[in-house]
């Protein structure tokens, strides 16, 4: 059984560029949520994918946008990048209508900064 | 929206002393998630609490949710170099998990940092 995949592991981006990002979920699983997180701070929910749609979002632009493909793998795409996306991307996969115990599985990250 | 506060921001303990870290909820906790993240990498799942009261351990961490479900701890005993790392707590704001259709989201403290020293 394979974890949560995520590429790159590190990439530097101009400000005003735009940048895709990747997550192979955990083998079994069908939803799949992005999460920010700055340096010092806790991770911040993006959005969430299931069946390839959007299925909730938090309080970010609609330069951040996503897609979920038949195999549950997903992309996180940000446009127009800023000085503030510079932070860590985590991916998470986890079974829908599965809650409670260990439901999520985080990859490594994917560690952007905008320069 | 709910908002959780972890204490303390950060800690640095002896190995084989005890600690413990805080997590409280502005609002009622239906699903009270902990997590360990070594600096710069994903999250380990550690434990989730559910009912008030109730109190879970694995190896030498343990968990605890308050009766009125609005606070957790994670104390840990005779720590070692291995327990060093980010712990967060995270919890289901609309206790989605409940609804078969879809995933849930989290949201998560600012966490607590931990280093022990040999």
């Amino acid at each position: 059984e394979t974890g949560v995949t995520q590429s790159p592991t590190h990439l530097i981006k101009t400000r005003g560029q735009q940048v895709t990002l990747r997550c192979s979920s955990q083998s079994g699983h069908n939803t799949v949520s992005w999460y920010q997180q700055a340096l010092g701070q806790g991770p911040q929910f993006i959005f969430q994918y299931y069946r390839e749609e959007e299925n909730g979002r938090g309080n970010f632009p609609p330069r951040f946008s996503g897609l979920q493909f038949p195999n549950y793998s997903s992309e996180l795409n940000v446009n127009a990048l800023e000085l503030d996306d510079s932070a860590l991307y985590l991916c998470a996969s986890s079974i829908s209508g599965v809650g409670g115990v260990g439901g999520y599985t985080f990859g490594s990250g994917t560690r952007l900064t905008v320069v | 929206s709910q908002e959780l506060e972890q204490s303390p921001q950060s800690l640095i303990v002896q190995e084989g002393k005890n600690l413990t870290i805080n997590c409280t909820s502005s609002k009622t906790l239906y699903g009270l998630y902990w997590y360990k993240q070594k600096y710069g990498e994903g999250l380990i799942f550690l434990m989730m609490l559910q009912k008030g009261g109730e109190e879970k351990s694995h190896e030498k961490i343990t968990a605890k949710l308050d009766e009125k479900k609005q606070q957790s701890s994670l104390h840990i005993t005779a720590s070692q170099p291995s327990h060093a790392g980010i712990y967060l707590c995270g919890a289901d704001p609309a206790h989605s998990f409940q609804n078969s259709n879809s995933g849930y989201a989290l949201n998560f403290g600012k966490g607590t940092s931990l280093l022990v020293t040999p």
